[in-house]
């Protein structure tokens, strides 16, 4: 157990609509990133936010956002979705800012777009 | 482009039979390397990372990487694998300011008995 919480777990929506997914990182890591991994992309890092503020950006899509809320949890909006957004989404935490530190991933949310 | 490659989509290999999964690396000045393992419908684990000093980098599960900095390499070895061993394998590094983290293509590894 890498000790970061993802939700859901599996998502299924429409075209054009938003989602949220939820992202609570081990406890004492101050970093998040999120990420997208898919079959044609493969694992793309997408943002990283360090105590509440962004660190980070990295092929992440204007359609997309992201927070970190002051209790360290994170959340990725993804809005306007298009079929191509169906991915697995991760999370990972890290103690500190730099990410040459090793980061603790989540199990993922699986989001299928229909 | 400074990126890291994974030459093999698939690597089989007999369960008891040493292992390699290859990694090269086109990175400038002296580069940060890690070793991530995904199993089924799981996050990705952190197994060993390469920063300086010794080029022999020893990680979890038995496994260890050699840093080379001549052939530009950092292949995963283990000396005996275990079916348990069978996983997607992700060579990554941290963009020189550190703040961006990039995966290569991965490489599925079968053990088999």
């Amino acid at each position: 157990d890498s000790g970061v919480t993802q939700t859901p777990k599996h998502l299924i929506t429409a075209t054009g609509q938003r989602v949220t997914l939820r992202c609570s990182p081990r406890s004492g890591d101050l970093s998040v990133y999120w990420y997208q991994q898919s079959l044609d992309q493969g694992l793309q890092f997408l943002i990283q936010y360090y105590n509440g503020e962004e660190r980070a950006k990295g092929n992440i899509l204007e359609r997309f956002s992201a927070q970190q809320f002051p209790d360290l949890h994170s959340e990725l909006n993804l809005s306007s979705l298009e079929l191509g957004d169906s991915a697995l989404y991760f999370c990972a935490s890290s103690v500190g800012q730099n990410s040459n530190q090793p980061q603790h991933f989540g199990d993922g949310t699986r989001l299928s777009i229909l | 482009a400074q990126s890291v490659a994974q030459p093999e989509d698939q690597v089989n290999v007999a369960e008891g039979n040493p292992l390699t999964v290859k990694c090269t690396y086109s990175v400038s000045g002296n580069p940060y390397l890690f070793w991530y393992v995904q199993y089924p419908n799981r996050g990705l684990q952190f197994l060993l990372k390469y920063i300086t000093g010794d080029n022999l980098v020893k990680g979890s599960y038995g496994f260890e990487a050699e840093f080379n900095k001549s052939q530009t390499s950092f292949h995963l070895k283990k000396p005996s694998a275990l079916v348990s061993d069978s996983a997607l394998y992700f060579c990554a590094w941290p963009l020189y300011n550190f703040n961006k983290f990039y995966f290569g293509s991965g490489t599925k590894l079968n053990v088999k008995p």
